[in-house]
């Protein structure tokens, strides 16, 4: 079974540019997550869709961060425009469905540096 | 905030049983214990998860105690790939909340 996949695996940026992140999760799983990661900390859920619907986004930035699953499947993270403190790793996870008995599964993130 | 305590690091040497802890004393009937892992430059790795029972998969055991304010993570027999940072997670939610993790070496 593929696992999640996303892209790019490194990318750097200066300050006030905008970046986009790619994630497709493991087929067949409506539950799609992003996480920040800053270095040194565990990972933080930014926002969180079932199927194409957004169920959980408190934590995220909107003011500079937006996310989309149009179709309920392939996800993009957005960051417009890119502050210092945005250096992260950014995590995308999927499930088969929500609850706390569902596993989420990562994928090996986006290394995102800022200059 | 992360409602688990874990010791920060542990060793182990390869072949050994690495068992580690972590307290939960403020779970409640209905939250999950997850465990994941993540090594250095990946996306954490899904462990092992337990609501009451004792688990265990191909990867370890999980032993959760009968008033669920504790487990331990059984990895039986330790290799140098099972170095990492190990998370302990209460989830009643479809949110994960990561603490800090225990850091686990094992070593030749």
């Amino acid at each position: 079974e593929a696992g999640v996949a996303q892209s790019p695996r490194y990318k750097i940026i200066e300050k006030r540019q905008s970046v986009a992140f790619w994630c497709n999760p493991i087929s067949g799983h409506a539950t799609l997550y992003w996480y920040q990661q800053i270095l040194g900390q565990g990972p933080k859920l930014l926002i969180q869709f079932q199927n194409n619907g957004v169920v959980d986004d408190s934590q995220l930035p909107k003011d500079r961060f937006s996310a989309e699953r149009l179709k309920g499947v392939d996800s993009t993270l957005k960051i417009q425009p890119a502050k210092l403190e945005d250096s992260a790793v950014y995590l995308c996870a999927s499930s088969l469905g929500a609850g706390g008995g569902q596993p989420q599964h990562f994928g090996d993130g986006t290394r995102l540096s800022i200059l | 905030d992360a409602k688990t305590t874990q010791p920060p690091s542990m060793d182990c040497a390869e072949g050994r049983a690495a068992n580690l802890p972590c307290n939960h004393s403020t779970i409640s009937g209905n939250e999950y214990v997850y465990w994941y892992r993540q090594i250095h430059s990946q996306g954490p790795q899904y462990i092992i998860h337990g609501l009451k029972n004792n688990e265990t998969n191909e990867m370890a055991s999980l032993i959760i105690t009968e008033d669920r304010k504790s487990s331990t993570l059984i990895l039986p027999h330790a290799t140098l790939r099972d170095t990492a940072v190990y998370y302990c997670i209460v989830r009643n939610t479809d949110k994960l909340i990561f603490g800090t993790g225990t850091r686990l070496q094992v070593f030749p």
